[in-house]
């Protein structure tokens, strides 16, 4: 199974700051025939489903805000917020789909600092 | 728009089952394929495993091989997960999720609201 190991486990960072959250994964999920990279993040809020954010890596969902944006390739990933909102206070999962079994990140959870 | 909703929470004793159902609308149901997610109370989250709408083939993890069915109603556009021999540690949300394409290696770009599983004796 691709191990997805998320860094830090948690974050507090002031509003209007950048937050930054890694994702490093135990083997390339780079599929060499289309370049593509078989990453996606999520963020969760209490008491909610998880919400896709990013997907490909880097192609930002329609409808989520462009202060989020995807880095990375092979196995090293990013997840940052260029400008931290209020809103953002929430759990972020990285998840492979190159490969099954699909696995996750153990999460990193985002405070205000 | 597109809608995944889910059936209520479940309260089983260990060794029983449960049926979970998640019926989609807004879209065309067999053009996507649905993953089941679950996760344990303030833990992370776990793939369960992927039924295609379109003819029914099915991946599980090997953890859950044998323990695990997945079915598709197209008439009702409805999935169903049941998990069988149910354990303290089956404890649970579990959430349907929609696969942006056809295939199990895919990612999710919808939610189920979802199921809470309790498994107390």
């Amino acid at each position: 199974d691709i191990v997805m190991t998320q860094s830090p486990d948690s974050l507090a960072v002031s509003l209007g700051e950048r937050a930054t959250i890694n994702c490093k994964s135990s083997q390339s999920i780079l599929y060499s025939s289309t370049n593509r990279n078989y990453l996606a993040w999520y963020q969760q809020k209490p008491g909610q489903p998880p919400n896709l954010l990013i997907y490909w890596a880097s192609a930002r969902e329609s409808g989520v805000p462009d202060r989020f944006s995807g880095s990375g390739s092979g196995t090293d990933f990013t997840l940052t917020i260029s400008s931290l909102q209020a809103e953002d206070v929430a759990v972020y999962y990285c998840q492979q789909y190159y490969t099954t079994p699909l696995t996750f990140g153990q999460g990193t959870r985002l405070e205000i600092k | 728009q597109v809608h995944l909703v889910q059936s209520g929470a479940e309260v089983k004793k260990p060794g029983a089952s449960v049926k979970v159902s998640c019926k989609a609308s807004g879209y065309i149901f067999s053009n996507h394929g649905l993953t089941w997610v679950r996760q344990a109370p303030g833990q992370g989250l776990e793939w369960m495993g992927w039924i295609s709408a379109y003819n029914g083939n099915t991946k599980f993890p090997q953890k859950l091989q044998g323990r695990v069915t997945m079915t598709t109603d197209t008439s009702t556009s409805t999935a169903y997960m049941e998990l069988n021999s149910l354990r303290f540690d089956d404890t649970a949300v579990y959430y349907c999720a929609r696969g942006k394409g056809y295939s199990y290696e895919d990612f999710l770009d919808y939610w189920g609201q979802g199921t809470l599983v309790t498994v107390s004796s």
